[in-house]
This record gives C-alpha cells, sequence and structure tokens, in this order.
C-alpha cells in the first residue's frame, strides 16, 4: 500500500461546479496536510495548509482533514476555468519537514 | 521576494550522456529540496539539504545522481551517466526557519534521448 494515495483522474466539471478532491494515507505519523496546485509547466505553487483535523477556509477553497480516517479534501466551490491545473495533495511530520505527494488529480473547468 | 530560480528550463541529452541542473532558493531559506517528478505522478524527494549539509539523500540513485550545496546558497544536482527513465522534471523547493511550507521553483524539463 502506498503511503498517500490520489484518484489521478481526469476530471472535467463546468464552471460553476463544486469540486471535491481526496487523498487517503497510510502513515499515522503525518502531522501537516497540504494542498499544491500546478499548473502545466510550472513548479507546485501551495494552495492550503492544515495541521489538525477539520476544515480550513480560505475563498473558494476549503481543505478538510479527518485523521481517524486518514482521509483528506479540497472543495472548490464556484469552480474557474482558471482552477484548471492538477492538484496534488502533500503531507509531512517529523523535524525534518519531509514531504510525501499525491500522485495529483487533473482537473479542468470548462466555461 | 524572488522565488526560487532554476535552469537551464528545458534540456535533451541521449542516454549516457551527463547533465547538470542548477538551483538558487529563495533568500534566506536554510533548507533545499531536490525532488523528481515524471510525468503523472506526484514529485518525489532525491535529496534535502540544511545549509550545506545533507539531512535526507535515501532515495537518490547514487550510481548515477549526486548533489552539492557548497556555500549553502544554490545547489546543484547531477546525472551521470543519464538513461531514459531519467527522463522527467527535476524540481527545486526551498523553506525558511521552522517553515513546512515549499516554495518550489518551475523546475528543469529534461529528456532523455
Amino acid at each position: 500500500q502506498k503511503e498517500v494515495e490520489q484518484d489521478p483522474g481526469p476530471l472535467s466539471v463546468p464552471e460553476g461546479a463544486i469540486v471535491s478532491l481526496n487523498c487517503t494515507y497510510s502513515n499515522s505519523a503525518f502531522q501537516y496536510f497540504m494542498w499544491y496546485r500546478q499548473y502545466s509547466r510550472k513548479g507546485p505553487e501551495l494552495l492550503m495548509y492544515t495541521y489538525s483535523s477539520g476544515n480550513k477556509e480560505d475563498g473558494r477553497f476549503t481543505a478538510q482533514v479527518d485523521k481517524s480516517s486518514k482521509y483528506i479534501s479540497l472543495f472548490i466551490r464556484d469552480s474557474q476555468p482558471s482552477d484548471s491545473a492538477t492538484y496534488l495533495c502533500a503531507m509531512g511530520g517529523g523535524s525534518n519537514y519531509k514531504l510525501t505527494f499525491g500522485k495529483g488529480t487533473l482537473l479542468t473547468v470548462n466555461p | 521576494e524572488a522565488g526560487v530560480a532554476q535552469s537551464p528550463r528545458y534540456k535533451i541529452i541521449e542516454k549516457r550522456q551527463s547533465v547538470a541542473f542548477w538551483c538558487n532558493p529563495i533568500s534566506g531559506h536554510a533548507t533545499l529540496y531536490w525532488y523528481q517528478q515524471i510525468l503523472g505522478q506526484g514529485p518525489k524527494l532525491l535529496i534535502q539539504f540544511q545549509n550545506n549539509g545533507v539531512v535526507d539523500d535515501s532515495q537518490l540513485p547514487k550510481d548515477r545522481f549526486s548533489a552539492e550545496r557548497l556555500k549553502g546558497v544554490d545547489s546543484t544536482l547531477k546525472i551521470q551517466p543519464a538513461k531514459l527513465e531519467d527522463s522527467a522534471v527535476y524540481l527545486c523547493a526551498s523553506t525558511g526557519g521552522g517553515g513546512e511550507t515549499q516554495y518550489f521553483g518551475p523546475g528543469t524539463r529534461l529528456l532523455v534521448l
């Protein structure tokens, strides 16, 4: 079993839809959880960062962590064509801040 | 604040040739990471530096890959000799003191023919 599992998609939605992206993990040592967005031919950029179970909201984006189920989600409300990108979940723990990434989900928002 | 800089952006070489990539992290960031991202995969950590010391190189194929960060600032990743399976994007990232947030550069896209 891989440490981090993420459905690679692709996922195609109409503009304005609510998007749900998910990852599961097996390593109980993970303490912090991140979502990165990666546009084509660019490096990943941090979108959301959570340190505990629960929800964190930032504009149209909500990150959700359920440590008991080892499951994290990213919700995008009112999705826009500019949200079209690959979304990578990442998680880490320990003093060296090493991150383990999912495979990424390719999202396309159609106008 | 300037971001993480990487060069070259693209490189095409033949198998068995050597290649080097350069990274300049965000000013003041002590920790530097090199990742390999194969098409359709998430980034995989190759090596992590704290200043000029290696923290983790457990996934670096040391028979062909090497990396250095001599003065604790910029870093070079080298592949010698390259194999077809080394075709990937090589990403550099850095973090500041006590921070888990990694800031990524644009990457170097390598194609080995």
